[in-house]
C-alpha cells in the first residue's frame, strides 16, 4: 500500500530565510508520482512542484525544490526565502496508478504547518 | 483560462438529509477526481471519474456516491448525512489522470448539524 509520512505537525521560520519540510514516502511501485501542494485558509489546493520516479534531477520551480533521494524514500520541500504569503499547510502527495482500471489517485500525508515570523 | 469550479462553497445541512455537490473542471480536462477532508483523517480519496466512467473509488460507504456527465462536469451525493460527514470536500481535475497537471477547487464546505 502506498503511505506518505510528514513528520512535522508545525514549523517556523523567519521571514527570508529557508526552510525544509520533510516528507517519506512507501510504495514498492518503481513508477510512481511526488507532488507538494499548498493549502492557505482559504481551502484551495494549490500546485507546487512535481519529481516524478524517474526523473534524474531534483525538480525545482522558482523558490521551491524538492530534494529526492531515491534510496531513502524521501521528497522533501526546500522553500527559499521565506515569505509572509507562505505561511499555510503543505501537503506531501504521491500518485500511483490503480492497475485494475488504468486510474489514478493522490495519496496524502497528514500535512506541516509553516508559520513565517516577520 | 478558468480554473476549478466547486459549487456551492459552503453548505450545512441536518443529519438524515442528503447533498449534491459539483464540480466544474478545466475545459478540456476529462479526469475528475473527489476528495473528502477532515481534521482527523485528513485528505482521503473518493472516486475518479474519467469521460463519465468512474474509473475507482475509495474506502468510503455506498451513501457516497457520484457521477460526470459528457461536458465533464461532475457531481457526488451523500445521502443520509451523518455529523461525520462534515468536511471540506475538494475536486481536482486533469487530463488524463496521468502526469502532474492536477488542478484543485476551492473546496466544497459541508457542515452537518
Amino acid at each position: 500500500a502506498q503511505k506518505i509520512t510528514q513528520t512535522q505537525p508545525g514549523m517556523f521560520v523567519q521571514e527570508k530565510e529557508a526552510v525544509t519540510l520533510d516528507c517519506t514516502y512507501d510504495t514498492s511501485d518503481p513508477s510512481y508520482g511526488l507532488f507538494w501542494y499548498k493549502q492557505p485558509s482559504s481551502g484551495e489546493m494549490i500546485f507546487l512542484i512535481y519529481q516524478g520516479s524517474y526523473d534524474q534531477q531534483n525538480a525545482t520551480e522558482g523558490r521551491y525544490s524538492l530534494n529526492f533521494q531515491k534510496a531513502r524514500k524521501s521528497a522533501n520541500l526546500v522553500i527559499s526565502a521565506s515569505q509572509l504569503g507562505d505561511s499555510a499547510m503543505y501537503f506531501c502527495a504521491m500518485r500511483f496508478v490503480y492497475s485494475g482500471a488504468g486510474s489514478y489517485q493522490l495519496t496524502f500525508g497528514k500535512g506541516t504547518k509553516l508559520s513565517v515570523i516577520p | 483560462k478558468a480554473g476549478v469550479t466547486q459549487t456551492p462553497r459552503y453548505l450545512i445541512k441536518t443529519r438524515g438529509q442528503q447533498v449534491t455537490l459539483s464540480c466544474s473542471p478545466i475545459s478540456g480536462h476529462r479526469s475528475v477526481s473527489w476528495y473528502q477532508q477532515t481534521p482527523g483523517q485528513g485528505l482521503q480519496f473518493l472516486f475518479e471519474y474519467f469521460s463519465e466512467t468512474q474509473r475507482n473509488k475509495g474506502n468510503f460507504p455506498g451513501r457516497f456516491s457520484g457521477r460526470q456527465f459528457s461536458n465533464s462536469r461532475s457531481e457526488m451525493n451523500v445521502s443520509t448525512l451523518e455529523l461525520g460527514d462534515s468536511a471540506l470536500y475538494l475536486c481536482a481535475s486533469s487530463s488524463t489522470g496521468a502526469g502532474h497537471g492536477y488542478t484543485f477547487g476551492s473546496g466544497t464546505r459541508l457542515t452537518v448539524v
